[in-house]
This record gives C-alpha cells, sequence and structure tokens, in this order.
C-alpha cells in the first residue's frame, strides 16, 4: 500500500490565520481524500482531491474555507483558512493506492495526521 | 445514504478474554465493510475488510470480524485480548455504487487490562 507523509504533523495557530497541510504520497494516486477528526469525535470527510479538476467537497465543507490543490498525483495540499478554536481537529489525507480504475473494494491508507491547535 | 453506527464508546476487556467490538450499518445497497484502528498520536490503520463470500473475514493482529446480512452487522472480534490491543476502533462503510470514500462510524476505544 502506499504510504503517506503529512505536515505538519501538529501546529498551534492563532485565531484568524490560516495553515496549509501537506500530502507527499510514494506513489502516484487517483484519488486522495480528506479528513476531519474533531476532538472525541469520528472522521468526516471534507473533500475528495483529483489531480487535474476541482476537489468536490462534502455538506458543510466550502472551498473558501478549506481550498485544496492537487498539482499532481502524487501530493495535496489542504489550507485550513481564517481559522477559530472550532477548526481545533486532526486532519487526515487518504488515499486509494494506484490510479483509476480500481475496485471499490480498495483499502483507503492513511496519513498520521495533522494536529491543529487553534487559540 | 449510508451510515454506520458503534453502539459502544468504550469497552473493557481483560488480557486473554474475548473481545467484541460492535458495528452495525446501513447502505441502499450491498456494502463494503472496513475496521480501521488507531493508536494514539497515529493514523489509522487498516484491519480487515468484508467484500463478499465467507462471512467470516480474518485480518491483522489475530483479529476478525463476522458479517451478517440479516442484521445489518460487521462486528470485530479476537479470541484472546493483549494491552497492546488498548485503542481506538472504526467500523466503516463504502456502498458499491458511490464512489471510493469511507463513511465512518464515532469509534470505540477499546481497553484491555493485565
Amino acid at each position: 500500500s502506499a504510504v503517506i507523509s503529512q505536515k505538519p504533523s501538529r501546529d498551534i495557530c492563532q485565531r484568524g490565520t490560516s495553515l496549509t497541510i501537506q500530502c507527499q504520497v510514494d506513489s502516484q494516486v487517483t484519488m486522495m481524500f480528506w479528513y476531519r477528526q474533531q476532538p472525541g469525535q469520528s472522521l468526516t470527510l471534507i473533500a475528495t482531491a483529483n489531480q487535474g479538476s476541482e476537489a468536490t467537497y462534502e455538506s458543510g465543507f466550502v472551498i473558501d474555507k478549506f481550498p485544496i490543490s492537487r498539482p499532481n498525483l502524487t501530493f495535496s495540499t489542504l489550507t485550513v483558512s481564517n481559522m477559530s478554536p472550532e477548526d481545533s481537529s486532526i486532519y487526515l489525507c487518504s488515499v486509494v493506492s494506484g490510479l483509476a480504475g480500481g475496485s471499490g473494494a480498495n483499502v483507503l491508507t492513511f496519513g498520521a495526521g495533522s494536529r491543529l491547535t487553534v487559540l | 445514504a449510508q451510515s454506520v453506527a458503534q453502539p459502544e464508546d468504550q469497552v473493557n476487556v481483560a488480557e486473554g478474554n474475548p473481545l467484541t467490538v460492535k458495528c452495525t450499518y446501513s447502505v441502499s445497497g450491498n456494502p463494503y465493510l472496513f475496521w480501521y484502528v488507531q493508536y494514539p498520536n497515529r493514523g489509522l490503520q487498516f484491519l480487515l475488510k468484508y467484500i463478499t463470500g465467507d462471512n467470516l473475514v480474518k485480518g491483522s493482529y489475530g483479529f476478525e470480524a463476522e458479517f451478517n446480512k440479516s442484521q445489518t452487522s460487521f462486528h470485530l472480534k479476537k479470541p484472546s485480548a493483549l494491552v497492546s490491543d488498548s485503542a481506538l476502533y472504526f467500523c466503516a462503510v463504502r456502498d458499491r455504487n458511490s464512489g471510493y470514500a469511507l463513511n465512518f462510524g464515532k469509534g470505540t476505544s477499546l481497553l484491555v487490562t493485565p
């Protein structure tokens, strides 16, 4: 399975600032996903990031707040904009290994996550 | 719409005893079902999945899960718990017709005591 590196692993941010999280994969993948895990909560899908097209956002998440870039098949960034304490979460990047055409039974592989604390 | 329910926030079990972590699901079609484990300060690790076929699925670290279509359940089990199994466990579902993203349950914290 793919190996995913996320940066930063953790950060403490001030209210009103923005932070960009990087996700680097050791192999080319078509689909990348960004999840949020709020304290004591489950994982919630923010958006699907496909190379060469706009990210697809889930209900409750908007591009102005969580802009995503996907410049190539091994890299993506998620920016958390104009942060508030409610944005304090773990943000996880995940991928379906391989390029398009894989089975829906494919496993999602996750990065270790980026823990953001907003003061 | 698809959803997953993990009815227990926490499961406590003594080392050496069998453990069960419960999961029920709701999807419009036939599901793909997954279990992941999250250790403190680490990402999610895949344990096992059900795709089709045998209802008893075996996975990593001695874990297994039983798919029960009539009860729409996919409970995680292990015959003999280890202290090192203490972690947060997530059940997840993917509808075969709705893409590749997973829908996760809220997680169950497993505590195995010596």
